[in-house]
């Protein structure tokens, strides 16, 4: 089955640097990569995703990049604030037709962002 | 996602008894998926189902059974078979259609925080 690795586990950056977590995917055929905001004890939420057809997209400080030859994808975050401070996970999936969307999770990356 | 809702949330266990946890979604999804989340790792698929009276296994379904009998209700049973249940488990719902790419955001709950005594 599909294996997800993240790095790093612990990210601590300045307010107004920018941060960058790294996944790599096994599976060739994974073509969905969406990345997952938790707060502690609080639900992962959406911040962006990205297609296997795209190589990078972008919303506002937050873009995605994706490398399908090397199998890695890496979410960037610019101009951080201490309200970005949460882990982070990545994930891929192998969405086609007929089957639902089932997703490897990487173990996650704690960020803080200090004053 | 405030449209899924999970109880209890905190749930406590003595050994040797099954739990069951709700599972409630009023998005009109199809698919449905119920996550373990261990400290220090990332979510762990345990099942899922794509519509009412069909699911399939995930990574981790030993110890664990579920139904989904209605649309908007996915409920998980713990049993006493799953050795080392203390976990924090969450519950997703993203739309599905077989004919086509859908979008495939999962939207999750806000979990249910399962410790066995």
């Amino acid at each position: 089955g599909e294996n997800v690795e993240q790095h790093p586990s612990t990210l601590s950056v300045q307010e107004g640097d920018s941060a960058v977590i790294k996944c790599t995917y096994s599976d060739s055929a994974s073509n969905y990569f969406p990345w997952y905001k938790q707060e502690l004890g609080k639900r992962p939420q959406l911040i962006i995703d990205i297609r296997s057809n795209v190589g990078e997209k972008k919303d506002q400080r937050i873009a995605v990049t994706l490398n399908k030859t090397a199998k890695h994808f890496s979410l960037h975050i610019t101009e951080t604030q201490p309200e970005d401070s949460a882990v982070y996970f990545c994930a891929a999936s192998i969405r086609d037709t007929g089957t639902a969307s089932k997703l490897t999770f990487g173990t996650g990356t704690r960020l803080q962002v200090t004053l | 996602d405030g449209g899924i809702t999970q109880s209890p949330k905190y749930l406590f266990r003595k050994e040797g008894q099954n739990v069951t946890l709700s599972c409630e979604q009023n998005l009109n999804h199809d698919a449905m998926y119920w996550y373990r989340q261990d400290p220090g790792q990332g979510l762990r698929l345990i099942y899922y189902s794509q519509i009412v009276n069909d699911f399939q296994k995930g990574d981790i379904a030993e110890g664990y059974s579920v139904s989904r009998e209605k649309k908007e209700s996915f409920p998980l049973t713990v049993t006493s078979a799953q050795k080392n249940p203390t976990a924090f488990y969450l519950c997703a719902s993203s739309r599905y259609y077989p004919l086509a790419r859908p979008t495939d955001t999962q939207y999750f709950g806000p979990g249910t925080r399962l410790t066995v005594l």
